[in-house]
């Protein structure tokens, strides 16, 4: 079975920097996918980026970065920038062709002004 | 575009009544679905997925149950509701295959008094 950790339940950053959420997963298999999703205090659960294990390259979209490193089962997440907006539960995920999403037990993030 | 919705968004009800919550997508068909539970401060538990209609597989063991009676149309029921089945419940959605991204309704709060 697929675990994923996230091992910082809280963390906090000032407006206009960066900061840095980490994850590790743990799986037998070579193709998956890793995703980061946000949950602001609505509490719907926002699409940030996804990766492909297949790819090397690291995904980007605007502000948010990733840092996967396939052997090392690691996939944290990089916002840049920070903005008051961004405050919110941030959770890791990954999904196999098995159709099931492992979730982490989420971070915290708490940006200020 | 698609678009998933969730209703009631609030629900309070008193142990032992019934429970039916529902999700619908539009925009797309034949998409997978998706339940989910939230406890308070705590990631997200796979309840119940389904790739077709009256085609559902059950994750947990529970007092819940889920039916697919259309293809857009994804509703979660008990016939007796417990004090732990409190919690948010969110709706998903994905394509047919495997490993896309899962995109989410703006889930229901369930309290159980």
């Amino acid at each position: 079975a697929q675990t994923v950790t996230q091992s910082q339940p809280e963390m906090s950053v000032q407006e206009a920097e960066t900061v840095t959420l980490s994850c590790t997963y743990d799986t037998s298999e070579n193709n998956y996918y890793l995703f980061w999703y946000k949950q602001p205090p609505s509490r719907q659960m926002i699409l940030v980026i996804r990766q492909e294990a297949y790819k090397q390259q690291n995904a980007t979209e605007n502000r948010f970065s990733v840092n996967f490193q396939k052997a090392a089962k690691s996939f944290s997440l990089k916002i840049s920038d920070s903005q008051l907006g961004d405050t919110a539960m941030y959770f890791c995920a990954f999904r196999s062709a098995g159709n099931m999403l492992t979730f982490g037990g989420g971070t915290r993030l708490m940006v200020k002004p | 575009s698609q678009t998933i919705h969730q209703w009631p968004a609030t629900l309070v009800q008193p142990v032992g009544s019934p429970l039916s919550l529902e999700c619908t997508v539009e925009g797309t068909s034949n998409p997978n679905l998706y339940w989910y539970r939230q406890a308070a401060g705590r990631g997200l538990q796979l309840l119940f997925y389904s790739v077709g209609i009256g085609q559902i597989s059950s994750e947990v063991p529970q007092n819940l149950s889920a039916s697919r009676p259309q293809d857009r149309q994804f509703i979660l029921s008990s016939k007796k509701l417990l004090l732990s089945d409190s919690g948010f419940y969110l709706c998903a959605w994905s394509r047919g295959y495997s490993t896309d991204t899962q995109y989410f309704g703006p889930g229901t709060r369930l309290t159980v008094l």
